[in-house]
Formats: structure tokens, C-alpha cells, sequence
């Protein structure tokens, strides 16, 4: 079973605008990440945030969690066209190690 | 250059035939991951291993079967019971503690003729 749901499961922008991805999840977590997919490769990934934090940065990226709603959120600032990809939640639940994905955004970012 | 090799990229399968999948690391990680992701869609888990020796079926592991009796390598086979393996076949490692990144491989695109 797929842990996350994400939204919107599309999006598309111009660039220099920010986009924002949402990802729901059912059980309890120790982590929850946020990968990227370039079409047809592999996924890399993006940003990591434990349970007991509430907001994470990294460069242009703002993840923020909340466990009472058992959601989180990826901002991408300013963005570019490379920013152009599918966007994955994971989440680390408590038992054995292993990451469950959501269904994944797609970002379109317009020049 | 550290990393998790996948190989072949592409990989045409007739019916009724059983495929190997390859996945091989140099990382060091403990544990290692097959995912398989269908046109447009998230990544569903088939195994997971998480020492040598040992492995545990996944959310979509009916047809598919792994060994792990390296640390480096944990190869996937999808049998001929798998009745649709058309599909982006992604293996992905750990390392044991909790708390880090997956570092993924670049995926075997496998399609049945």
C-alpha cells in the first residue's frame, strides 16, 4: 500500500513563480523525505525531515511537517526550468526500514 | 565514484520467459530496495532486504523473486508468474541507521514482446 498521497498530482508555473507540493500520509513516522524523478531515471534525493521537526531548508527548498495532521509540504522558490520533474514524498515508518512512496507531482515550470 | 549500478537499462522479455534484473552497490549500505513504477504513477515496494541472507516481500511481490547473498548485489528475477512486468524496475540502497538518504540506481525499463 502506498503510504502518501500527494497533491496537486500536476502542476505547472512560470517560471520565477514558487511551487508548492503536499503529501499526506496514514501511519507514524520516524522520517519523511522528498525525492525528485527527472523523466525516466532514477530518483535523487532532495531533503529529509525527522519527526520531531517542524520546518527544514535547504538552498532554494522549504519542507515543513506536521504529525497532528500527518502531512507535509515542499516549497521550491524562484523557480527554474530545470526545476521541471516529478516530486515524491517518502515516508520512514516505525517498523522495519523502508521507504513507502506517494503517487508523485509533476512540475511543469514554463519559461 | 561511489554508487548503485543497475543494469540492463533496457530489457525485452517474451512471454513465459524469466528475466534477471541486476543491482549492485559499492556503497557499504545494509540495506537494499526493488521498486517498480508503472507510466505516470508513484513507486510500489517488491522486496527489501535489509542483511545478507535475508529479504521480505513487499506491497506488489507476487512474480518476483530476489537473493541476497552479497552484501553489493540483490538481483531481481520476474518470473513468468508476473502476468503484467511491463514496467520501470527501480533498486534503490540504504545505509543501516535510520535517518539518511536513498541513493537509487537509474532503473531497467522492462517490456514484454
Amino acid at each position: 500500500s502506498q503510504q502518501g498521497e500527494e497533491d496537486p498530482q500536476a502542476l505547472s508555473i512560470q517560471e520565477g513563480e514558487n511551487a508548492t507540493m503536499n503529501c499526506s500520509y496514514k501511519t507514524s513516522i520516524n522520517n519523511l523525505q522528498w525525492y525528485r524523478q527527472n523523466s525516466g531515471r532514477g530518483l535523487v534525493h532532495l531533503i529529509l525531515i525527522r519527526s520531531n521537526e517542524r520546518e527544514k531548508h535547504s538552498g532554494r527548498l522549504r519542507v515543513t511537517l506536521d504529525t497532528s495532521k500527518k502531512s507535509s509540504s515542499l516549497l521550491i522558490t524562484a523557480s527554474r526550468a530545470a526545476d521541471t520533474a516529478s516530486y515524491f514524498c517518502a515516508t520512514d515508518g516505525q517498523g522495519a526500514q523502508k521507504l513507502v512512496f506517494g503517487q508523485g507531482t509533476r512540475l511543469t515550470i514554463n519559461p | 565514484d561511489g554508487g548503485i549500478t543497475q543494469s540492463p537499462k533496457y530489457l525485452f522479455r517474451k512471454e513465459g520467459q524469466n528475466v534477471t534484473l541486476s543491482c549492485e552497490q559499492n556503497l557499504n549500505h545494509d540495506a537494499m530496495y526493488w521498486y517498480r513504477q508503472d507510466p505516470g504513477q508513484g513507486l510500489r515496494l517488491i522486496y527489501y532486504s535489509q542483511i545478507v541472507n535475508d529479504f521480505q516481500k513487499g506491497d506488489i511481490a507476487e512474480g518476483y523473486s530476489v537473493s541476497r547473498e552479497k552484501k553489493e548485489s540483490f538481483p531481481l528475477t520476474v518470473t513468468s508468474a508476473q502476468k503484467n512486468p511491463t514496467a520501470f524496475y527501480l533498486c534503490a540502497s540504504l545505509p543501516g541507521q535510520r535517518g539518511t538518504e536513498a541513493f537509487f540506481g537509474q532503473g531497467t525499463r522492462l517490456t514484454v514482446v
